[in-house]
């Protein structure tokens, strides 16, 4: 069973400029999370979808980030203007049901902000 | 605020020996407690959960205990094997009380090394 794919691994890109993270889950989980990890922390929940609908964005910053699930499948995560902050790995993770905490993480995008 | 709290940056033990990863959370709301093993590279992987109701559950050589008044729980590894090195995260979540979702809180995390 193929498990959660992320693009890409790595990005470097300048301040104020902008970027896009791609998952796809595993198949049938209907669950989707992006999390933020920053160096020498625990991830941190940016944002859940079921399905194709938003379920807790409380701790995504909506002034830059963006993120969407169409079709309910693959999603992706955007960052735009980018600040030095922003550094850290961003994970994409998957469950096969609404409120199941056992959690399928893809390898993450580790981007840095120079 | 951090709810979870894992104050051992880092843990060091031999081959064969008892490995033993401490986590203390502070909401008192809290009652599902997973942990996620982490490698270089990787994603966390799920690894062993415990619900309040319980205070021990073992999965092989991994056993997670739970003490509800101390707000502490640990996870021991028994032998330690060198695939083990790796970094292990705490999680919690207030399934009872968490509403429309089940966010999971991790902890920073500890990176355990066994040595052959």
């Amino acid at each position: 069973e193929a498990g959660v794919a992320q693009s890409p691994r790595y990005k470097i890109i300048e301040k104020r400029q902008s970027v896009a993270f791609w998952c796809n889950p595993i198949s049938g989980h209907a669950t989707l999370y992006w999390y933020q990890q920053i160096l020498g922390q625990g991830p941190k929940l940016l944002i859940q979808f079921q399905n194709n609908g938003v379920v807790d964005d409380s701790q995504l910053p909506k002034d830059r980030f963006s993120a969407e699930r169409l079709k309910g499948v693959d999603s992706t995560l955007k960052i735009q203007p980018a600040k030095l902050e922003d550094s850290a790995v961003y994970l994409c993770a998957s469950s096969l049901a609404f409120k199941n905490e056992k959690l399928f993480f893809g390898s993450g995008t580790q981007l840095s902000v120079l | 605020d951090q709810q979870v709290k894992q104050n051992s940056p880092s843990l060091s033990v031999q081959e064969g020996r008892i490995s033993i990863l401490n986590c203390d959370y502070t909401n008192s709301m809290f009652d599902y407690f997973l942990w996620y093993k982490k490698y270089p590279a990787e994603g966390p992987t799920f690894l062993i959960s415990i619900s309040s109701i319980k205070d021990k559950n073992e999965d092989g050589r991994f056993t997670v205990f739970l003490n509800k008044s101390a707000k502490h729980l640990s996870l021991h590894i028994v032998p330690s094997q060198p695939g083990d090195s790796a970094v292990y995260f705490c999680a919690a979540s207030a399934r009872r009380y968490g509403g429309a979702t089940n966010k999971l809180i991790f902890g920073t995390g500890t990176l355990l090394a066994v040595q052959p």
